[in-house]
């Protein structure tokens, strides 16, 4: 069963860059249908989109944090990372990885899910 | 950005209750686009719906969805202890925004 998993310091100090990875098993991320997502969850409130990619490096953002975003993806690891610029305490929330359905080449939902990891802000 | 309105922000049922819970949307999306999902504390999302009907593998037929346009609908049959947690909407038509939830409490 396809497995996703975070990886990453929990602690990022204000307008400092926040990095995850997220490593794939028992699945490529190669796989011609499906694109990579992250997903963060402030404390006590909803989701929200940050960002998916496609093995061959297409990325769609979040217009609200296109400006600070980037999602790489690693083939030869099967992996891939996400990069938050300039964080501020309101960034402080709980990171997942997942993989996004494509669907007439566009994005679809999240059928699998990593466990998430918390990412705080803080000096 | 299609902003995604869930209602209502709680709902407290009994087991065995039926739930019906509502996602409206600002603009009209495709139901190829709608999905739902299920979160309990400490866990990440669920799928349980895709397509605005379509059940994910493993969920159980109590659950069903439906709907078109703006108004979508998730409906739990027969409420089980295990069903009491949080549900989101997510749209994808334009962008992809999640609902801000309902949370399904026990009474």
């Amino acid at each position: 069963q396809l497995q996703l998993q975070e990886s990453g310091p929990g602690l990022v100090k204000p307008s400092e860059t926040l990095s995850l990875t997220c490593t794939v098993s028992d699945g490529s991320i190669t796989s011609n249908s499906y694109y990579w997502g992250w997903i963060r969850q402030p404390p006590g409130k909803g989701l929200e989109w940050i960002g998916s990619i496609y093995y061959d490096g297409s990325t769609f953002y979040n217009p609200s944090l296109e400006s600070r975003v980037t999602i790489s993806a690693d083939t030869s690891k099967n992996h891939f990372s996400l990069n938050l610029s300039s964080v501020t305490a309101a960034d402080t929330a709980v990171y997942y990885c997942a993989r996004n359905m494509r669907f007439l080449e566009w994005l679809s939902y999240f059928d699998y899910w990593g466990q998430g990891t918390l990412i705080t802000v803080s000096s | 950005e299609i902003v995604l309105t869930q209602s209502p922000g709680t709902l407290s049922l009994s087991p065995g209750e039926r739930a019906t819970l509502s996602c409206r949307a600002s603009q009209s999306i495709s139901s190829s686009y709608l999905a739902w999902y299920q979160q309990k504390p400490g866990q990440a999302p669920r799928l349980l719906i895709h397509a605005a009907s379509s059940r994910a593998t493993g969920i159980p037929d109590r659950f069903s969805g439906r709907g078109s346009g703006t108004d979508f609908t998730l409906t739990i049959s027969r409420l089980e202890p295990e069903d009491f947690a949080v549900y989101y909407c997510q749209q994808c038509g334009s962008s992809l925004t999640f609902g801000g939830g309902t949370k399904v409490e026990i009474k």
